[in-house]
């Protein structure tokens, strides 16, 4: 079983929508937790932390589940500009290397 | 401020040669990080280093792959020779890394876009 496991999609939504990808992770000793966003071409750049009692930041909401290992991310409101790959990202503790899903692809069209 | 600098961006070579790529991290960090990511993957590590020292070298091919972070700043990765199968992006990042907390946000620089031929 992959470390952390991601839909690789695409995710294909029209401007306005709500989507949700989800993620799993296998270590139950993962202490943190993030999203990276990935546009086309370019290097990957945090999105978010993902915190155990979840956090919102505008119009996307990060949730974790510890006992089933998993986290998501909602964006409400899809703009264009949205489109890009999430990557769900877990680490150990401090200073261990992060380690990433493959990602989710979204496409938001007008 | 300026953020994680790499070169070069792209580069092109035949298989069997040697190439090398060069990053200079976010002044301060000492973390460094070098992945290899491949088309429709994740980032996948490397090397990883706390200031000169590397600390996890695991998945480095040590057979064609090195690393040096002399003076705890720039780095290079070196591929001698260089296989097809080398083709990907190789991305270098940084981090301040807090030994008291978990977490560390990393920061990466915009790659360098491997092609063997």
């Amino acid at each position: 079983r992959k470390e952390v496991e991601q839909d690789p999609g695409p995710f294909n939504v029209p401007e306005g929508a709500t989507v949700a990808f989800n993620c799993t992770y296998s270590n139950s000793a993962s202490q943190s937790f993030f999203w990276y966003r990935q546009d086309c071409r370019k290097e990957p750049k945090l999105l978010m932390s993902v915190y155990s009692s979840g956090n919102e930041d505008g119009r996307f909401t990060a949730q974790l589940n510890r006992a089933s290992q998993y986290i998501s991310l909602l964006i409400r409101d899809s703009k264009l500009s949205d489109s890009a790959t999430y990557l769900c990202v877990v680490n150990s503790w401090g200073n261990t290397p992060l380690v990433f899903g493959k990602g989710t692809r979204l496409s938001v069209i007008a | 401020e300026a953020g994680v600098v790499q070169s070069p961006r792209y580069k092109i070579i035949e298989k069997k040669q040697p190439v090398a790529f060069w990053c200079n991290p976010i002044s301060g960090h000492n973390t460094l990080y070098w992945y290899r990511q491949n088309l429709g993957q994740g980032p996948e590590l490397l090397i990883r280093y706390e200031n000169e020292e590397a600390v996890d070298d695991s998945q480095l091919p040590k057979d064609r792959f090195s690393a040096e972070r002399l003076k705890g700043v720039d780095s290079t990765l070196k591929i001698q020779p260089a296989e097809l199968g080398d083709s990907a992006v190789y991305l270098c990042a940084s981090s301040l890394v807090a030994r008291t907390s978990g977490g560390n946000e990393q920061f990466f620089g915009p790659g360098t876009r491997l092609t063997v031929l």
